[in-house]
């Protein structure tokens, strides 16, 4: 089964600090993918990866980076939090280049910024 | 632009009543259709997807989908449902933009199944 970890489930960080959300997927996939859920908008997708040191904005990339310097493993990084980040964060991976192929996804983490 | 609009927020059914949770779509080409569910505090699971081929998909967990081009809809079905089947359901649309593969999520609908 393909897993995909994310190594925090609950973060609770404050205004201004700098966070790093890591996820790390286990079945060699090319392409990995972070969202945000939020209640009533569905997922939202911040940025993607298609390859290692690769990376493309999604649809929300403001207040957002990332990292993706192996292939298993790809990291969000919010430089400074603020409020309006506290969400629920999902990470996804999928194989090759097709629109055909399912997206794993890990268990989420949900971030509180206070 | 593709889209996928999911019109109710929340869906309530009795326990081996049928259920369905709608799914509408626009797309340009050819469609590539998905349902996925959310279980509390967990990540969304992959429950079954349209491709090609016959209308009616059948999925995980005795759910399937089908398939309606002329009105542009993807809903999900299940002849029986279960208190277990309590749970959020997303449907997404698939599609390369910017030639990547890209998946557009519909808000979710809640699925409450009483017993």
């Amino acid at each position: 089964d393909v897993k995909v970890t994310q190594s925090s489930r609950y973060l609770v960080k404050r205004t201004g600090e700098k966070v790093f959300l890591e996820c790390v997927q286990d079945m060699d996939h090319e392409n990995m993918f972070w969202y945000r859920q939020d209640p009533g908008l569905g997922l939202r997708l911040i940025y993607f990866s298609y390859d290692v040191k690769m990376k493309e904005k999604g649809d929300i990339p403001e207040g957002y980076s990332v990292s993706r310097e192996k292939k298993e493993r790809f990291s969000l990084i919010l430089e400074s939090a603020s409020t309006n980040q506290t969400s629920m964060y999902l990470c996804a991976s999928s194989p090759g280049r097709t629109e055909k192929n399912i997206q794993y996804f890990g268990a989420g983490t949900r971030l509180s910024v206070l | 632009a593709q889209s996928v609009a999911q019109p109710e927020d929340q869906v309530n059914v009795a326990e081996g009543n049928p259920l369905t949770v709608k799914c509408t779509y626009s797309v340009s080409g050819n469609p590539y259709l998905f349902w996925y569910v959310q279980y509390p505090n967990r990540g969304l699971q992959f429950l079954l997807k349209y491709i090609t081929g016959d209308n009616l998909v059948k999925g995980s967990y005795g759910f399937e989908a089908e398939f309606n081009k002329s009105q542009t809809s993807f809903h999900l079905k299940k002849p029986s449902a279960l208190v277990s089947d309590s749970a959020l359901y997303f449907c997404a649309v698939s599609g390369f933009s910017g030639g990547y593969n890209k998946l557009i999520f519909g808000a979710g609908t809640r699925l409450a199944v009483h017993p």
